[in-house]
């Protein structure tokens, strides 16, 4: 298994550009989340999904959007990309209730 | 809004040496969780807490919860180098309607001298 996948890892953005933030996992998790991660800061949840076609704010979601399709992807699309977004993003993921949120590798996005 | 806080937030301790982390957070949960992230790395599970009077041990590091005071407690036994990381730990607040959403504390960067 490869857990969660996120691509791309590394990404230099203009301001006022949009991209895709790709995440999938192959362990069958229902639950799905975006954080971004601030240097020297804790996590920050962006969204999150409980299912396939649900999905629901967190705690900083201006800026973004997100879609579930299907039980293994969530991508992330930030739109009109700005300086304050520029940050760490981890794709998590979790079976059900009281389950560890498991973490892909990051997405390091600049904006210049 | 849900608050959660670690200190300290810089440890620095010799191999050997015994010490505590502390997590407290400001609201109602039953739910608290460790995680360790080396530097430029992603965020690996320690331990899961899911009930007040909950420990988990793995290795040199134990973990507790007390929810009636709103306090988790990481202890490091005997601490080795391979233990400098930053530790965070996160909570699932009981009211927010599920989807087992974290709110995560600002972390604790750890360094054990050799």
């Amino acid at each position: 298994n490869a857990g969660v996948t996120q691509t791309p890892k590394f990404r230099i953005l203009k301001i006022g550009q949009s991209m895709t933030l790709q995440c999938a996992q192959d362990m069958n998790h229902n639950y799905m989340y975006w954080y971004r991660q601030d240097p020297g800061m804790g996590l920050k949840l962006i969204y999150y999904s409980v299912g396939a076609g649900i999905t629901d704010k967190g705690e900083v979601p201006n800026g973004y959007n997100v879609s579930r399709s299907t039980t293994e992807d969530f991508p992330l699309r930030l739109e009109l990309a700005a300086p304050s977004q520029t940050s760490v993003y981890f794709c998590a993921s979790t079976v059900d209730w009281g389950g560890p949120q498991h973490f892909g590798d990051g997405t390091r996005l600049s904006i210049l | 809004e849900l608050k959660v806080e670690q200190n300290p937030l810089f440890l620095s301790m010799q191999e050997g040496k015994n010490y505590t982390i502390y997590c407290n957070y400001s609201t109602t949960s039953d739910r608290l969780y460790w995680y360790r992230q080396d530097p430029g790395k992603s965020l690996e599970s320690l331990f899961v807490l899911l009930s007040n009077g909950a420990v988990k041990q793995e290795g040199r590091l134990m973990a507790s919860l007390d929810t009636k005071a709103r306090l988790s407690t990481l202890h490091i036994t005997a601490a080795v180098h391979d233990l400098s990381a930053t530790y965070f730990c996160a909570v699932d607040p009981i009211l927010t309607g599920g989807g087992n959403k974290l709110t995560f504390g600002t972390g604790t960067q750890l360094k054990v001298e050799l």
